[in-house]
């Protein structure tokens, strides 16, 4: 596609439920990254896929928090028994391999409310 | 772990003002991207700096990368309207090539 898709765009979910936000990334792109920005605050990193290679799931929270990705394509971030300190927006971006040339591009985001 | 601070966490100016940003690593950087988000939308790259002492120009920003690659600045001149948003700095997390340790960033509004 003409850029990184993710859905749902919002997600409200009860405490202790679970959720299952989905990313679409550029294709071509085989890097992909999932980002957390809580309310006002800064991008803070989740994990990293590039390829088939193993991912980099140093930022993942807390064993409640996985990700998923089918080669290069799709991929999922799921959070189990949601708490209402995960409501943030999920941002997940796409990149070529170097992505220090040309940067990461973004998706527009899922915000997500754990009532 | 390494960390890249940003100043001023808010600017608000009046339009045809300048406005700068200021972003510290804690560690040297192999390089630096500086990324837009506007109110409600998603963060967009702007440019990365490489070399140190590094200085790139789109129309009215101008960014700087320092000499010893730890700090780098934004600067807007003349800021518009179009300008307000949220700029953040990052720089590679941990001698990766991948992973990008963000800045808080500095919001930026622009009085009309």
């Amino acid at each position: 596609g003409a850029g990184v898709s993710q859905s749902p765009s919002n997600k409200v979910t009860e405490k202790g439920k679970d959720v299952e936000l989905r990313c679409d990334p550029i294709s071509g792109h085989t890097a992909l990254y999932w980002y957390r920005q809580r309310l006002g605050q800064g991008l803070e990193f989740l994990i990293y896929f590039q390829g088939n290679s193993a991912p980099d799931k140093s930022g993942l929270p807390s064993d409640r928090f996985s990700a998923e990705r089918t080669g290069e394509s799709v991929s999922t971030l799921t959070i189990q028994r949601t708490q209402q300190e995960d409501s943030a927006v999920y941002l997940c971006a796409s990149s070529t391999r170097d992505s220090l040339k040309y940067g990461y591009t973004f998706g527009s985001g899922t915000r997500l409310t754990v009532v | 772990g390494q960390q890249v601070m940003q100043i001023p966490q808010y600017q608000h100016v009046q339009e045809g003002e300048d406005f700068t940003t200021y972003c510290n690593s804690s560690t040297t950087l192999s390089n630096i991207q500086w990324y837009k988000q506007r109110p409600g939308g998603h963060p967009v790259f702007l440019i990365q700096l490489v070399k140190s002492g590094e200085v790139k120009k789109q129309k009215r920003l101008t960014f700087q990368f320092g000499e010893a690659k730890k700090n780098s600045s934004l600067h807007i001149t003349a800021t518009q309207t179009t300008d307000v948003g949220t700029y953040f700095c990052a720089g590679p997390s941990g001698g990766s090539n991948y992973k990008l340790t963000f800045g808080k960033g500095t919001l930026l509004t622009v009085n009309p």
